[in-house]
């Protein structure tokens, strides 16, 4: 049971654009909401986490928007870089042990 | 600081051997992690320690699969024998405490031929 979902898949922005990726959850007792950013090559690392108790996190270009209603929380990145080419991971936990990680989003930055 | 440490990197062997990956966590941590990536089933935990102690191994795929950690500062994933659908990239994290991020190795990609 697949019990965060993420889309798109995939996605291709031009730099300084706006990338947004979006996560839904099935499990209300979830209480940590990561994302994490990988490399090829690399393990992923953690970019931004937000509780349940706030509706908006921001760090630098990197937002997280989240609706406790919707089950749904989503990473927005800001004046889109080539660097911020990656993959990119939503995901849940309960009382921080078990990641439970949505399917990934390959971005692109054009320049 | 020295970040959480797998080895090997890259490991081909053949079908039915047995193989032995190893994670060193950051120290201080008391939860150490080991998940599975693949492209068809993304990231999957697999089992979890606390204090040395396994908590919950319910993602271990199957017998193949035995995970150990003798002391704070090691933990080892065994599979015996292997087989093809094994390869993937294995990863290795650890946190601080429940309630702390999760930081993660850079794998060990494995091929089975």
């Amino acid at each position: 049971q697949q019990q965060v979902k993420q889309s798109p898949q995939s996605l291709i922005v031009q730099k300084g654009g706006i990338s947004i990726i979006n996560c839904a959850y099935e499990n209300t007792a979830f209480d940590y909401f990561p994302w994490y950013q990988q490399f090829p090559g690399k393990g992923p690392a953690l970019l931004i986490a937000i509780r349940p108790d706030v509706s908006e996190k921001k760090e630098g270009r990197f937002t997280i928007s989240f609706n406790k209603s919707a089950k749904q929380f989503s990473l927005h990145i800001m004046d889109s870089q080539p660097g911020d080419s990656a993959t990119y991971f939503c995901a849940a936990t309960l009382r921080g042990s078990r990641l439970t990680f949505g399917e990934g989003t390959q971005l692109t930055v054009n320049p | 600081d020295a970040g959480v440490i797998q080895s090997p990197r890259h490991e081909v062997t053949e079908m039915g051997q047995e193989v032995t990956l190893r994670c060193k966590p950051i120290s201080g941590h008391d939860y150490l992690f080991w998940y599975r990536q693949t492209m068809m089933r993304g990231l999957e935990l697999l089992i979890y320690f606390n204090n040395n102690v396994p908590i919950d191994d319910s993602g271990m795929p199957e017998d193949r699969f035995s995970a150990k950690m003798p002391n704070a500062s090691f933990s080892t994933l065994k599979i015996q024998p292997s087989e093809p659908r094994d390869s993937a990239v294995y990863f290795c994290a650890s946190s601080f405490s429940s309630n702390q991020p999760q930081h993660f190795g850079d794998g060990t990609r494995l091929s089975i031929l």
